[in-house]
C-alpha cells in the first residue's frame, strides 16, 4: 500500500540544524512531486516546501526560504529536508505528503504520520 | 500566516447540514483548484476534496465542495459524530509560489 514514513526528529538547541527524511513506499516515487508542511502545537497547517518529480524545481514558504532544503533521492525513495538555523518558531509536527501530479504541481493526496521537531535551549 | 480565512469553529447536531466557508483572492482561490483536508484529533490530514468537488474513492457522498470566485465551501450533510475534526481549505497561490492552507475550522457535533 503507499506509505510514507517520516524520520529524524528530536530536541534540538536554537541556531542548530537537523535533517528529516520521509521514506516512500507502495508508489513510483520518481514520478511524483512532494511537499512538507508542519503543524505547531495547537496551531493549523502550514506549507512549508514542494519539489518536483525529478528534483528540477523547488519552492519555499517565506518563513523557511534560506533556512531550509527540499530534496530528494528517487533511487533511495526518499525525501529530505535540511533545516538551517533553527528556531523556535520552527517547533512542530512535520508531515510529507505526495503531490498528485509530479509537475505543474496539483494537491496532496498521500500524507505520512509526522515527525516531531523542538526547537529548544 | 494563513492568507485563506475560514470561520474558527463551526457546529450541528447528527443529522444536520454544516457549510464552512474558505474565502481567498485572484492569486489564489480565484485562479487555482482547491482542495479540502480533515484532521481527526492527533493524526495526519486526509483528503476530503480535490479539484473544488471531486471527492476521492472512499471518501462518503455527505461531503461536497463548491468554488465561487475568490471563495470555496465545503459541505457536510447528515452530520455524524466521526465528522467531529478540524477542516483546511487549501489552494496554490500564483503571487507567493507556494501553497496556501486556510486558518481552519474545529466542528463540533453537538
Amino acid at each position: 500500500q503507499v506509505q510514507l514514513v517520516e524520520s529524524g526528529g528530536g530536541v534540538v538547541q536554537p541556531g542548530r540544524s537537523l535533517r528529516l527524511s520521509c521514506a516512500a513506499s507502495g508508489f513510483t516515487f520518481s514520478s511524483y512531486a512532494m511537499h512538507w508542511v508542519r503543524q505547531a502545537p495547537g496551531k493549523g497547517l502550514e506549507w512549508v516546501a514542494i519539489i518536483s518529480y525529478d528534483g528540477s524545481n523547488q519552492f519555499y514558504a517565506d518563513s523557511v526560504r534560506g533556512r531550509f532544503t527540499i530534496s530528494r533521492d528517487n533511487s533511495k525513495n526518499t525525501l529530505y529536508f535540511q533545516m538551517n538555523s533553527l528556531r523556535a518558531d520552527d517547533t512542530a509536527i512535520y508531515y510529507c505528503a505526495r503531490d498528485r501530479s509530479g509537475w505543474p504541481f496539483d494537491y496532496m493526496d498521500v500524507w505520512g504520520k509526522g515527525t516531531t521537531v523542538t526547537v529548544s535551549s | 500566516q494563513s492568507v485563506l480565512t475560514q470561520p474558527p469553529s463551526a457546529s450541528g447536531t447528527p443529522g444536520q447540514r454544516v457549510t464552512i466557508s474558505c474565502s481567498g483572492s485572484s492569486s489564489n482561490i480565484g485562479s487555482n483548484y482547491v482542495c479540502w483536508y480533515q484532521q481527526l484529533p492527533g493524526t495526519a490530514p486526509k483528503l476530503l476534496i480535490y479539484r473544488n468537488n471531486q471527492r476521492p474513492s472512499g471518501v462518503p457522498d455527505r461531503f461536497s465542495g463548491s468554488k465561487s470566485g475568490t471563495s470555496a465551501s465545503l459541505a457536510i450533510s447528515g452530520l455524524r459524530s466521526e465528522d467531529e475534526a478540524d477542516y483546511y481549505c487549501a489552494a496554490w497561490d500564483d503571487s507567493l509560489s507556494g501553497f496556501v492552507f486556510g486558518t481552519g475550522t474545529k466542528v463540533t457535533v453537538l
